[in-house]
């Protein structure tokens, strides 16, 4: 079975500051991993999705995130906040290659709040 | 390129009525999910199909849901009758197989009086 966990419902930050948002996963096949951001009254928006290429994934918006098989973590991180990221984030994972079920499994959400 | 696309975007009807939501997902995407997203549960699947068959619907709340995809470029999310319980927004979904990132709607924000 396949979980997602993200460790803080609520984060903030200052303008300019580094974001970090966490995410731990249970996968017992390799797996592929996506952080999606949803603006107030608008639906899920890919972020990046790592699908066991380079570990170090970039993705839109300055975002980044780091596959960590070790840690069994894929946390997203951004070195300087704006305004504009002021949004939820979810974590999600789904198997690998020809066992995919074209299922995404999703994590609880992590609201990000900037401060000005 | 066109999105996944949802209608209607807002709906406010009363308990007991029948609520049709539809969605058209990206033109060639195998797989389609419908969820779910309230305050309370967070982002539920409630549904999902590839190439137009149901594969799992385990998130269907109760009977009184049910959804359809008679072709490819449809889907139908049916409640009936609806309670104030259903308010929420709900979102259709669509992907390539083999684990691609899914793509999502601006979703239906569902109100029940």
């Amino acid at each position: 079975a396949q979980s997602v966990t993200q460790l803080g419902s609520h984060v903030s930050v200052s303008e300019g500051a580094l974001v970090l948002l966490r995410c731990n996963y249970s996968s017992s096949v390799p797996p592929y991993l996506f952080w999606y951001v949803q603006y107030p009254n608008q639906g899920l928006q890919l972020l990046l999705k790592y699908t066991s290429a380079a570990t170090l994934v970039k993705g839109i918006n300055g975002f980044e995130a780091e596959f960590k098989k070790s840690e069994t973590s894929f946390h997203l991180t951004k070195p300087s906040a704006h305004m504009s990221d002021a949004a939820e984030y979810f974590c999600a994972v789904t198997r690998y290659g020809s066992s995919n079920t074209g299922k995404l499994i999703f994590g609880q959400g992590t609201t990000l709040q900037v401060k000005p | 390129d066109a999105g996944v696309i949802q209608s209607p975007r807002h709906e406010v009807t009363e308990m007991g009525q029948e609520v049709t939501l539809r969605c058209k997902p990206i033109s060639g995407h195998d797989y389609l999910f419908w969820y779910r997203q309230t305050m309370m549960r967070g982002l539920e699947l409630l549904i999902y199909f590839n190439n137009n068959v149901p594969i799992d619907d385990s998130g269907m709340p109760e009977d009184r849901f049910s959804a359809k995809m008679p072709n490819a470029s449809f889907s139908t999310l049916k409640i009936q009758p609806s309670e104030p319980r259903d308010s929420a927004v709900y979102f259709c979904a669509s992907s390539f197989p083999g684990g691609q990132p899914q793509h999502f709607g601006d979703g239906t924000r569902l109100s029940i009086l």
